[in-house]
């Protein structure tokens, strides 16, 4: 079964601090990966897009990896601020339907 | 680009009544466009996928005659839903796709249902 998991749920972070969120994947066949910011009561902005072949892919203060063959993927925020504090989501889509496979997500709190 | 639109953000109903949220993509045409539900602490789950033109399809467990989608042009999506109780509140994202891979989200529709 296609799945996707992340890891922690939740995080309280300090501002400036850095962090780390990860993500595991059962999706078959693989097709890309990608990682969302969601605000509470907002849509899923994109932040990375990673296909097989790519390990690492940054914008601005986020940097995803992605290792295919143990099926995982981390972001890492650096410099926290206030604004990150919001949901990440971990979504995988196949290379068979191209449907998109949400993670259950991270809710990250970033206190001053 | 690739700009997604809701309307309207946040809508109140009554128990019974049915209320329709529109989904637009804005600067691009969509070959196809998703319906999620987002309830809190939960991420999006898929309710229908529909392409302009043609019936939409529902996920299991989603009752097709009581959220009612209809895509009649590239650019615009509709969600009805019908005769609407309380366990029905929630938060509605649309996204579309203009070719077969990247979808683009809409900022979501907070319904409430009294």
């Amino acid at each position: 079964k296609n799945q996707v998991e992340q890891s922690p749920q939740s995080l309280i972070i300090l501002e400036g601090k850095n962090c780390t969120l990860q993500c595991n994947y059962t999706v078959s066949p693989f097709s890309n990966l990608r990682w969302y910011k969601q605000d509470t009561g907002r849509g899923p902005v994109s932040l990375t897009i990673m296909t097989f072949s790519e390990n690492t892919k940054s914008n601005g203060r986020y940097t995803a990896t992605l290792d295919a063959d143990t099926k995982q993927s981390s972001l890492h925020i650096t410099a926290s601020q206030l604004s990150d504090s919001a949901s990440y989501i971990c979504v995988v889509s196949d290379s068979g339907t191209y449907k998109y496979i949400f993670g259950t997500g991270t809710r990250l709190k970033v206190l001053a | 680009g690739a700009v997604v639109s809701q309307h309207p953000s946040r809508v109140i109903c009554k128990s019974g009544t049915s209320v329709k949220i529109e989904c637009r993509s804005l600067d691009f045409q969509a070959t196809t466009m998703f319906w999620y539900r987002q309830f809190p602490k939960q991420s999006l789950m898929l309710m229908a996928t529909s392409n302009e033109g043609s019936k939409a399809t529902y996920e299991q467990g989603v009752e097709k005659d009581k959220f009612l989608i209809n895509h009649a042009s590239l650019t615009l999506s509709t969600l009805t839903v019908t005769s609407a109780h309380p366990e029905d509140s929630s938060f509605y994202i649309c996204s579309a796709r203009p070719g077969s891979v990247e979808q683009y989200f809409g900022p979501g529709t907070r319904l409430t249902v009294t």
